[in-house]
């Protein structure tokens, strides 16, 4: 059971353009969402989260959406940098503390 | 910053074997930790959660008979792979709770399994 959705497993942005990455969920009762980011063959780093209770969080170039009521949440990265090439992923937390994770999106930055 | 160390990064066993994989949070004690796998181009699976001094919890479908978890201090959990078989071959990758924040999971950098 996937709780958590990233339908777009790659894209492409010009370098200094907006970078926007979607994820969608299904568990209602994830109270915090957070976004990671991958290399191959590392583990993931924390980039960004969102408690349930806001709609926004910014830090710096990056930016994270909650839209509660349609189970919606997305990452914006601007400028996107060449740098910023990797994997994406969301996460969403339950009450249990248990953190479940989309199955990513391959940013690619072309300078 | 929040460090969790996990080694090896990379084994090689034959199948029947049994593999341990280590987890350390290295600067802050961790009394919850969690254990990932990732197949190729797929989302990281959680497999289970491992608490400090207590039976770790398993998520469904994942047998706890072939992957034992231990958590035997705050700072330490271990990932052993029994009997492995080559469908076992995967990217596995544990996490620590705390650390960077109450909420934010630090990820270790991964253990690769290859059973031939």
């Amino acid at each position: 059971d996937q709780q958590v959705k990233q339908n777009s497993p790659s894209l492409s942005v010009q370098e200094g353009r907006i970078s926007i990455l979607n994820c969608d969920y299904t568990n209602s009762m994830f109270d915090y969402f957070l976004w990671y980011k991958k290399y191959p063959a590392e583990g993931p780093t924390f980039l960004i989260s969102i408690s349930s209770i806001k709609d926004k969080n910014e830090d710096g170039r990056f930016t994270v959406f909650l839209n509660k009521s349609a189970k919606h949440l997305s990452l914006h990265i601007v400028p996107s940098q060449p740098g910023d090439s990797a994997v994406y992923f969301c996460a969403g937390r339950n009450t249990g503390n248990q953190f479940y994770f989309g199955t990513g999106t391959s940013l690619t930055v072309i300078p | 910053g929040a460090v969790v160390s996990q080694h090896p990064s990379w084994v090689i066993c034959k199948s029947g074997t049994s593999v341990k994989i280590e987890c350390r949070s290295l600067d802050f004690q961790a009394t919850t930790m969690f254990w990932y796998r990732q197949f190729p181009k797929q989302s990281l699976m959680l497999m289970a959660t491992s608490n400090e001094g207590s039976k770790a919890t398993y998520e469904q479908g994942v047998e706890k008979d072939k992957f034992l978890i231990n958590h035997a201090s705050l700072t330490l959990s271990t990932l052993t792979v029994t009997s492995a078989h080559p469908e076992d071959s995967s990217f596995y990758i544990c996490s620590a709770l705390g650390g960077s924040g109450a909420n934010v999971l630090t990820f270790g950098a991964g253990s690769r399994l290859t059973v031939l």
